[in-house]
C-alpha cells in the first residue's frame, strides 16, 4: 500500500535527551513536511524539503533540525533546545499536486 | 504573510442535519488553493475538499460542498446529512501559488454529531 508512516506512535524521552522521529513515504513525493500540533490548535510548520539534499526552515523551526538524503525519508530531530517538546508531530507528503498526505503522527512526551 | 481563522471553535449538530463551519484567510495574493482538512480522534489528518481560487465554481465532494467568496476571503465548508463518523476536528488551510505547497492552517472547529 502507498502512504507515509511515522515511527513509534508515541515516545517518551527523558529531558536534555535529542529524539528523532521517522517519518518514511513510498508515494514518490518530492516535497515533505513536518508540523507540530499542540492541544486544541492547528497545525505549525516545522521544516519543509522540496527536493533531496534540501531543506527550509518553517515558522517554528528553532530546537528542530532535519536531514533529506534519500527521497522517501525525512527524519525530524528534537533536540535539547527545543523549550517545550512535548507534542503531537505530524510528517506530510505531496507531489506533482499540491495536496498534502499526511501521515497518523508521533505523540512525544519529554519530562 | 497569511492568516487563516477559524470563529468557531465547538460545534454541534444533529445526525441527518446539516451544518456549515466558517472560515476566514487573509491575503493579497490572487492565486492559492483552500482546503478543508479533518483530524478524527485517530488525529489522522484528511483531506476533505480542496479549491482553486481561480475556479469560480464552488467544490463539492460526496455530503460535503464548500461556499468560497473570494471578495470577501471566506470559504466556509457545508456538511449534509451529517453521520456519526463526521465527528472531528476541522481545519481549513491556505496555500500560495507557487510557494513550496506550504499549507497555514486555521487553529480548527470541534464538531460533534450527536445521534
Amino acid at each position: 500500500d502507498g502512504g507515509i508512516t511515522q515511527s513509534p506512535k508515541y515516545l517518551f524521552r527523558k529531558e536534555g535527551q535529542n529524539v528523532t522521529l521517522s517519518c518514511e513515504q513510498n508515494l514518490n513525493h518530492d516535497a515533505m513536511y513536518w508540523y507540530r500540533q499542540d492541544p486544541g490548535q492547528g497545525l505549525r510548520l516545522i521544516y519543509y524539503s522540496q527536493i533531496v539534499n534540501d531543506f527550509q526552515k518553517g515558522d517554528i523551526a528553532e530546537g528542530y533540525s532535519v536531514s533529506r538524503e534519500k527521497k522517501e525519508s525525512f527524519p525530524l530531530t528534537v533536540t535539547s533546545a527545543q523549550k517545550n517538546p512535548t507534542a503531537f508531530y505530524l510528517c506530510a507528503s505531496s507531489g506533482i499536486t499540491y495536496e498534502q498526505y499526511f501521515g497518523p503522527g508521533t505523540r512525544l512526551t519529554v519530562t | 504573510a497569511q492568516t487563516v481563522t477559524q470563529s468557531q471553535p465547538e460545534m454541534s449538530v444533529q445526525e441527518a442535519e446539516t451544518v456549515t463551519l466558517s472560515c476566514t484567510y487573509d491575503t493579497s495574493e490572487n492565486n492559492y488553493y483552500l482546503f478543508w482538512y479533518k483530524q478524527p480522534p485517530s488525529r489522522q489528518m484528511i483531506l476533505v475538499i480542496r479549491q482553486e481560487a481561480y475556479k469560480q465554481q464552488n467544490a463539492t465532494e460526496n455530503r460535503f460542498s464548500v461556499n468560497f467568496q473570494k471578495a470577501a476571503k471566506s470559504f466556509s465548508l457545508k456538511i449534509s446529512d451529517s453521520q456519526l463518523g463526521d465527528t472531528a476536528m476541522y481545519f481549513c488551510a491556505f496555500m500560495k501559488d507557487n510557494a513550496g505547497n506550504m499549507l497555514t492552517f486555521g487553529g480548527g472547529t470541534r464538531l460533534m454529531v450527536k445521534p
